[in-house]
């Protein structure tokens, strides 16, 4: 069983640009959540999706982020204008139920803003 | 509100001895803990967790953990180190919110393995 994939693995921008990360779950899992960890600092909770709907975003910084997960499927998070502080590293994880279930996570992007 | 607190951010120890990486929560309902470790180039993988029942929980690679109510802790412990054991390695609290489960974790802990 294929495991969590995010896509890219890491990102260079310049402050303004958009970037879009790509979050394919385990098959199966309605249950989608986004993390972030900027450098020093611990993991954080974004949001979550369960199949296509927002379940809880109160973790999202501000709105020059937006997620989606069309289809209930993969998800992707867009960061528009991106600004330096929105550099670490973005973690995706699923699960299958919404009890205290093990969160599968992927390797993470590694974005970093210029 | 649940917070989790890893005492040392780097944790160095002799191939062989004894690791002990430290993990103090809070919580104002029962927690369910975790420890999860991420080795270079690769995702966060889980160790171990704890729900209910044994407060004694065994993990992959030797680890194991206790969770003890009284202190408010879940360390990890193994008690012969590997050099494959380098990585950071991160407690983490889970509590529901409208049904879901969302973690907050610790700081991360990097082990380092010295020969």
């Amino acid at each position: 069983e294929a495991g969590v994939t995010q896509f890219p693995s890491h990102s260079v921008i310049e402050k303004g640009q958009t970037v879009t990360l790509r979050c394919d779950p385990i098959s199966g899992h309605d249950n989608l959540y986004w993390y972030r960890r900027v450098m020093g600092k611990e993991i954080k909770f974004l949001l979550h999706f369960v199949k296509e709907s927002k379940q809880d975003e109160s973790g999202m910084p501000n709105n020059r982020f937006l997620a989606e997960r069309t289809g209930g499927t993969y998800s992707t998070l867009k960061v528009q204008p991106a600004e330096l502080e929105d550099s670490g590293v973005y973690f995706c994880a699923s699960s299958h139920n919404r009890g205290p279930e093990t969160q599968y996570f992927g390797p993470g992007t590694r974005l970093l803003v210029l | 509100a649940q917070s989790v607190t890893q005492l040392g951010s780097h944790v160095s120890v002799s191939e062989g001895a004894l690791v002990l990486l430290r993990c103090n929560y809070s919580s104002s309902v029962p927690p369910y803990l975790f420890w999860y470790v991420q080795y270079p180039n690769q995702g966060l993988q889980l160790l171990l967790k704890y729900t209910t029942g044994a407060t004694l929980v065994k993990g992959i690679n030797g680890f194991e953990a206790e969770f003890k109510k009284s202190e408010t802790s879940f360390h990890l412990t193994k008690p012969s180190a590997h050099m494959s054991d380098a990585a950071e390695y991160f407690c983490a609290v889970s509590f529901t919110v409208q049904g879901a489960q969302k973690l907050v974790f610790g700081q991360g802990t990097r082990l380092t393995i010295n020969p």
